[in-house]
Parts: C-alpha cells; structure tokens; sequence
C-alpha cells in the first residue's frame, strides 16, 4: 500500500529552466515531508523539508510547495543545473515516526 | 570519517547461503533503520532501533534478523538467501525528534542473489 507516490519516473530539462517535481501522499495524519536527493552508486542525501504548518519553505534554488487539502507537495529547482541531475525521492511520515518514501523521480537537466 | 557506512558495497552469492551487512553512524545518532529498494524502486523500510531497540519491524521475513550491538551499530542478517531478496539495502540513522534533518543514509549494499 503506497502511502507516497511519484508518478513521474523522469524529467528532462533544460539548463537555466525550472524544473518542478510532483509528489502525492495518502495519510492526511502525516505533518512532515522531506526531499531526498540521490545519485547513482551513493545513498540518498537530505535536501530540503517542510513542516504541516507551513505551505512554502526556501532553500536557495530549491523550493518545496506543500498543499494540504490536496495532499500534494513539490519541488521548484530554479535555475536548473547539469549538476541537478539525480534522483529525487519525496518522503513523508509524522514527526517522532517512520517516513514513507515515494518510488523516486529521475531528473536530466540538459546543458 | 563518513557519518553512516555500510560494508560490503557489492554482495553476491548463491541461494541458500547465509550473509550479513554491517552498518555504523558516527553521527551521535539514537536511531538506526535499514532500508530495501527493490526492483521497482520503492524504499522501504524493514527494521528501525532506538537505543538498541527494536521499535519498527515491518513484513519481512524471518530470515532477515536485525542485531544492534550498541546504539552506533546495525547489522542485518540474512539467513537462506533467495533471488527475490536481489536488491540494494540502505542503512540509515536520524535523531527521531530531530525530524527536520530526516534521515542519513549509508551509499547501500547490492545484494545480488545468483
């Protein structure tokens, strides 16, 4: 049973372009969520949360866009890098618990 | 001084054999999971100790079995390997109250089963 779901498996864009990545999520009781950046051969490495009370948080390039009623959050690379290129896993849980993690969005940024 | 480092890198070996990955954080850190990502992709997780102990045990099979010799620690162990347990194992530590940073993760183990 999927709690989070990334239905995109790939993205291409192109350098300089933004690049948004879509993540849904079924438990309404979840109040955290964290994107997750991974390249080939390397563990996941933290990039960028967002707590249930807000709807925005900022990161420099990176912007993480949280719609409760939707249960949908995303990410907001601008301008995107060839350095960019990764794969980007969504995660979500309550604080205190377990994450669910999403199957993970393949993101090419074209030079 | 990597924070969560899982040996081996690579694992393969034949069905029915026993084998164990081992994963350690220098990180401070009261909690540790491992992780599967399968064929398909998904991450999900298996075990999670607090404290050396047991608090998240998700559907696994019994042959996998989880050990924490102290809170720094987490090795799993595979008894009776099978082809479907071919995937990448993460191992992975976070503050549990800390959950803004979310999790560590060590760079995997892949485990091919032949």
């Amino acid at each position: 049973d999927q709690q989070v779901k990334q239905n995109s498996p790939s993205l291409s864009v192109q350098e300089g372009r933004i690049s948004i990545l879509n993540c849904d999520y079924t438990n309404s009781m979840f109040d955290y969520f964290l994107w997750y950046k991974k390249y080939p051969a390397e563990g996941p490495t933290f990039l960028i949360s967002i707590s249930s009370i807000k709807d925005k948080n900022e990161d420099g390039r990176f912007t993480v866009f949280l719609n409760k009623s939707a249960k949908h959050l995303s990410l907001h690379i601008v301008p995107s890098q060839p350095g960019d290129s990764a794969v980007y896993f969504c995660a979500a849980g309550r604080s205190g618990n377990q994450f669910y993690f999403g199957t993970g969005t393949s993101l090419t940024v074209i030079p | 001084d990597t924070a969560v480092s899982q040996t081996p890198k690579y694992l393969v070996t034949q069905m029915g054999n026993d084998k164990s990955i081992k994963c350690e954080q220098n990180l401070g850190h009261d909690t540790m999971y491992w992780y599967k990502q399968d064929s398909k992709k998904f991450l999900k997780i298996m075990f999670s100790y607090n404290n050396k102990e047991l608090i998240i045990n998700e559907t696994v099979p019994n042959r996998f079995s989880p050990k924490s010799p102290d809170k720094a620690h987490l090795n799993l162990h595979i008894n009776s390997l099978e082809l479907g347990d071919s995937a990448v194992y993460f191992c992975a530590s976070s503050q549990v109250l800390q959950a803004n940073y979310g999790y560590t993760f060590g760079s995997g183990t892949r485990l091919t089963v032949v």
